[in-house]
């Protein structure tokens, strides 16, 4: 059956980095982008960006270009979420999610909680 | 940016009632080469991850209860829920994906009553 399966939840402090996989299987992991979405404790959800599985190009939101890489590796089906100079703002769940370009998001990993404290 | 606007933020409901939650977008989501609305609705339940319920505005997925019916089209879209059951109460979501960046409504909340 699909599953994207996340990593574990993580507890940083400010200025640190974050590296989140999320492993997909049951499907081919290059037919479908994977999206990554931060739901911020009260705040809803925000799709953060997605990364383009064939040719490894990322597409970031605005509000998440600056420290956060999308990366793959594809040979174990997996993508990843590093997060960089973490701030407390960055306290959140973290999902991915998979989904081809222009369509809704069919499938999702359990998230991914990230706590930011000193 | 494409501003998805939903209402009521939350909702009250006794089970066996009929609720309808709305999603409003900033421009239309309406592709005139398709005639498709770019519009899905998800359902989150606590400590959950969410599930989508709705696509294309209309199409209900794989093994979603028909009491879930997505209506609208253009920039109005409504999700209706007959005959609510426990098991919905539920944080639900509209969402775009017309164009990047997509964005989600900022959700409506189901209560029992």
């Amino acid at each position: 059956q699909i599953q994207l399966v996340q990593s574990g939840p993580e507890l940083k402090k400010p200025g640190e980095s974050v590296k989140l996989s999320c492993k997909a299987s049951g499907y081919t992991f290059t037919d479908y982008a994977i999206n990554w979405v931060k739901e911020a404790p009260g705040h809803g959800l925000k799709w953060m960006g997605w990364i383009n599985t064939q040719t490894r190009k990322p597409t970031h939101a605005d509000d998440f270009k600056e420290r956060f890489v999308f990366s793959l590796e594809t040979s174990a089906s997996t993508a990843y979420l590093q997060i960089n100079n973490l701030n407390i703002d960055d306290t959140s769940t973290y999902f991915c999610t998979r989904g081809k370009f222009w369509d809704s998001f069919d499938y999702w990993g359990q998230g991914v909680m990230v706590t930011v404290s000193s | 940016d494409i501003v998805m606007t939903q209402s009521p933020s939350s909702l009250a409901v006794s089970a066996g009632e009929t609720v309808t939650i709305n999603c409003k977008s900033s421009q239309s989501l309406l592709y005139s080469g398709n005639q498709k609305s770019y519009l899905a609705w998800y359902q989150q339940k606590p400590g959950q991850s969410p599930k989508l319920l709705i696509y294309w505005a209309s199409t209900r997925q794989s093994g979603v209860p028909d009491r879930f019916i997505g209506s609208g089209s253009g920039t109005d879209f409504t999700l209706t829920i007959n005959n609510v059951q426990a098991e919905d109460l539920a944080i639900y979501y509209c969402q775009h994906y017309y164009d990047t960046p997509y964005t989600f409504g900022a959700g409506t909340k189901l209560e029992l009553k």
